[in-house]
């Protein structure tokens, strides 16, 4: 069964203090991992697509990596505005469906 | 390019009560897919549709129904409101293959007494 787990549930940093949240995933067929970001009230918003190991993208203070078990979010220098729950999500099949892992709520304290 | 949106954004409903929550996207795209949203639960497929005519169920179908006559419009009607689907529902769309991100719409609340 296709499984996504993210880790910490939820993180405390201060502004400046550069961490990392990781998205374990177990899928038949990887055909893509997701990053979203997501504010309350608010639907997911996205970040990256990784497609293979070894990849890793880059948006400002955030990069993903992705290795054949996980992928990890790093968070360089995050400032106050960094504040929001990440969500990881997998495709392994050709239909759009998407598996969400639980999500790491992130909070950056000035 | 107002790209997903969703109406309403509350909604309070009695046990019992039927409606419809609409979801509407202007870019194109083939796939279209519904969710929940919980406390503790994370994002839940409900049912999703890879094209005009054609829909699936996801992992939490039961007492949901979709329809999707045209690409533009993926709406979801509750037959008959319970208090377990008090959540918040998103719609989600993806261009198809080949481009599998999914864009997601703000959100129903929905509150069921």
């Amino acid at each position: 069964e296709d499984q996504v787990t993210q880790s910490p549930e939820a993180l405390r940093l201060q502004e400046g203090e550069s961490s990392s949240l990781n998205c374990s995933y177990t899928v038949s067929g990887l055909r893509g991992l997701f990053w979203y970001r997501q504010d309350p009230g608010k639907g997911p918003e996205f970040l990256f697509t990784l497609y293979s190991a070894g990849e890793e993208k880059e948006k400002e203070r955030l990069k993903a990596t992705l290795t054949k078990k996980e992928s990890f979010l790093h968070i360089t220098a995050p400032k106050p505005e960094d504040s929001a729950t990440y969500l990881c999500a997998v495709n392994s099949g050709n239909t759009g469906k998407l598996i969400f892992g639980q999500g790491t709520t992130l909070q950056v304290k000035p | 390019n107002a790209g997903v949106t969703q109406t309403p954004k509350f909604q309070v409903l009695k046990t019992g009560q039927s409606m419809t929550l609409q979801c509407a996207q202007d870019m194109n795209h083939e796939y279209m897919s519904w969710y929940r949203q919980d406390p503790g639960m994370g994002l839940r497929l409900i049912h999703y549709s890879v094209g005009a005519g054609i829909t699936d169920q996801g992992e939490v179908p039961n007492g949901y129904n979709v329809s999707r006559s045209t690409t533009e419009d993926f709406p979801l009607r509750l037959l008959s409101a319970a208090p377990s689907q008090t959540s918040v529902y998103f719609c989600a769309s993806t261009k198809g293959l080949g481009d599998e991100t999914q864009y997601f719409g703000p959100g129903t609340r929905l509150l069921v007494l």
